[in-house]
Order: structure tokens, then sequence, then C-alpha cells
């Protein structure tokens, strides 16, 4: 059975922090790695990583995965209230499954 | 572009009642769909997906069944609801290839 773990389970910032969110898979015929962030309501998509070591960014947002470690890392810089959320890590087999790990709740402070 | 609606937003139904909860995808075609519950403080688990009309593929057995009556329409059903089918269902599209699967707002569920 596919497993994705993150760490940490939860954690609290003041705004203008650097956080980073962690990821491990262990997912069978493994093709990519999703990240979402979760507010209130729907998950909506950050980033989808194929190739090991290039970094994706959007704005204050990055991440990188490592195919030889099966693990991703969220990095969050300079961190501002809208960024509390839930973070969700996938791990996708096939072209429609995607294994979800439990997420890390980020509590940002003003 | 492509949206996404689900409804209704929350649903409180007694024990043993039937169940309907429907999802509709706008601004494409043929579109690959899902049904996952997220349960409190855990990950999304899926529960069906499809890849087209009449197709239904099931992750877990469960007390739910899935319907794809159109290309753009998913449909999660039960005749008889569990205390233990309480939880949040989100509703999900993708196209082919391996895109990334775009959620709905999500049914909040709560059995009494």
């Amino acid at each position: 059975e596919d497993k994705v773990v993150q760490s940490p389970l939860s954690l609290v910032v003041h705004e203008g922090d650097t956080v980073t969110l962690n990821c491990s898979y262990e997912v069978t015929n493994f093709r990519s790695l999703l990240w979402y962030k979760q507010e209130k309501k729907a998950p909506t998509f950050l980033f989808m990583l194929t190739s090991s070591g290039i970094e994706k960014k959007s704005g204050r947002l990055s991440s990188i995965l490592d195919k030889k470690e099966l693990s991703s890392i969220l990095n969050i810089t300079a961190t501002q209230t809208g960024d509390s959320a839930i973070y969700l890590c996938a791990g996708r087999s096939n072209d429609y499954k995607l294994s979800f790990g439990a997420g890390t709740t980020v509590t940002v402070r003003a | 572009s492509q949206t996404i609606h689900q409804w209704p937003a929350t649903l409180v139904q007694p024990v043993g009642s039937p169940l309907s909860l429907e999802c509709t995808v706008e601004g494409t075609s043929n579109p690959n769909l899902y049904w996952y519950r997220q349960a409190a403080g855990r990950g999304l688990q899926l529960l069906f997906y499809s890849v087209g009309i009449g197709q239904i593929s099931s992750e877990v057995p469960q007390n739910l069944s899935a319907s794809r009556p159109q290309d753009r329409q998913f449909i999660l059903s039960s005749k008889k609801l569990l205390l233990s089918d309480s939880g949040f269902y989100l509703c999900a599209w993708s196209g082919g290839g391996g895109q990334p699967q775009h959620f709905g707002d999500g049914t909040r569920l709560s059995i009494l």
C-alpha cells in the first residue's frame, strides 16, 4: 500500500518567518509529487514535481523533489497571515491515483 | 476556464437515510473525475474515480457507490447511511496524461 508521511503535523510561526515542510513517500510506480494548499474548503494546486533536484517556484513558495531520498520539501519565505492553511502532499502512481499525506497545519501569527 | 461545482455544501442526515451528492464540471470535455473523503486530521482518501461515462473504479470497499450518467457529472450515493460515513467529501477533476487534479469546495456530511 502506498504511503505518504508529512512532518511536522503542525507549526506556528510569526509573520516574516521562513517555513519548511517535509514530505516522504513510498509509492509504487511513482510518477510525480504534488503539493496543495487547503484553507477552508477546496485544496488548491501549488506544484507538481516530476524530476529530482529541479526547484519549482511561485512567488514566496518553492518546492523540490529528491527521488533518491523519496522526499520533497515545500518552503515558504517571508510568511504572511494568508499563508495559514493545511498543506497537503500527494504521490501519484499512475494517471489517476493520488495518495495523500495527513497534511501540515501552518498558523502564521501577525 | 474550467470550473467544478459541488453541492450541497453541508448536509445533515439521519442514520439509515439515502444520500446523493452531485458534482459537475464546466469548460472541459471527457475529464477524469474523482470522489475523495477527508476525515478530521487525516489526508484525502480516494473513494472512486471515473475515466468516462459509465466507467467507475472503486478504491475501497464501503457503503457508498458512484455513477457517471453524463460526461461532466459525477454522483456519489448511498442507500443507507452509517455513522461512519460522516466526513468531508470532495469531488475533483483532471485532464488526461497525469495532469494535476482540481477540487470542488466539498460537502460536509454529518450523520446523526
